[in-house]
């Protein structure tokens, strides 16, 4: 299958500081990318959609000026939390797609922790 | 919100059991994936599925894509402890669209 990779895998900041976290598609180019937020013993929450060149699609309820996406190549998306919260602490993890319909494959998932 | 209704929540098996787990809709779904989560990790897809009826295998693991396009199961056929693991349904409505997943199944394979 296709390799999604996220990096950092975890990451610890003070509250107040922004954290960047990058996708990248390693061996195909990725028309959509996807950023899902998980809680404990829940299921994947869809915070937005973006698609190269263009501006992401947030879910309702999810701050566009809070959760910063950036989907400026095809193999790159960043999410970057502005000002982060210790409600803000939770997995978060990318998924790419390359084509329309179906598969899409996701990368390994990174844990953030406010403090 | 969660729209797909998935069961059930969690099992408790032991080893060399087969297991099954389905995903219900009350709307038609084009495409249907399985994925499985290990704890720290991002879901890895196991089985996608695109037409109506369709049976696919993967190993010991066998979904079908339910006639209806409503439904889904994943079968685990004599499981091993590294079975072990939070299984998730998506579909997708139709091309280009946003998945809809399930709530999981935890599933505990015992030694």
């Amino acid at each position: 299958g296709a390799v999604v990779s996220q990096h950092p895998s975890r990451v610890i900041c003070k509250s107040g500081t922004s954290v960047k976290i990058e996708c990248r598609s390693l061996d195909f180019q990725a028309t959509t990318m996807f950023w899902y937020r998980q809680f404990p013993k829940q299921s994947l929450m869809l915070m937005a959609t973006s698609n190269e060149g263009s501006k992401a699609t947030y879910e309702q309820g999810v701050e566009k000026d809070k959760f910063l996406i950036n989907h400026a190549s095809l193999t790159l998306s960043t999410l970057t939390v502005t000002s982060a919260h210790p409600e803000d602490s939770s997995f978060y993890i990318c998924s790419a797609r390359w084509t329309g319909e179906g598969e899409a494959f996701f990368g390994q998932g990174t844990r953030l922790t406010v403090v | 919100g969660q729209q797909l209704n998935q069961s059930p929540q969690s099992m408790f098996i032991q080893e060399g059991e087969d297991v099954s787990m389905n995903c219900t809709s009350s709307s038609i779904f084009n495409t249907w994936l399985w994925y499985k989560q290990d704890p720290g990790e991002g879901p890895v897809l196991l089985i996608a599925l695109y037409k109506a009826g369709e049976l696919t295998s993967n190993g010991r693991l066998t979904a079908q894509f339910g006639i209806t396009r409503k439904d889904s199961f994943l079968n685990i056929s004599a499981s091993i402890p590294s079975d072990v693991g939070i299984y998730f349904c998506a579909g997708q409505r139709t091309s280009g669209s946003r998945l809809t997943f399930g709530e999981g199944t935890q599933l505990t394979v015992n030694p």
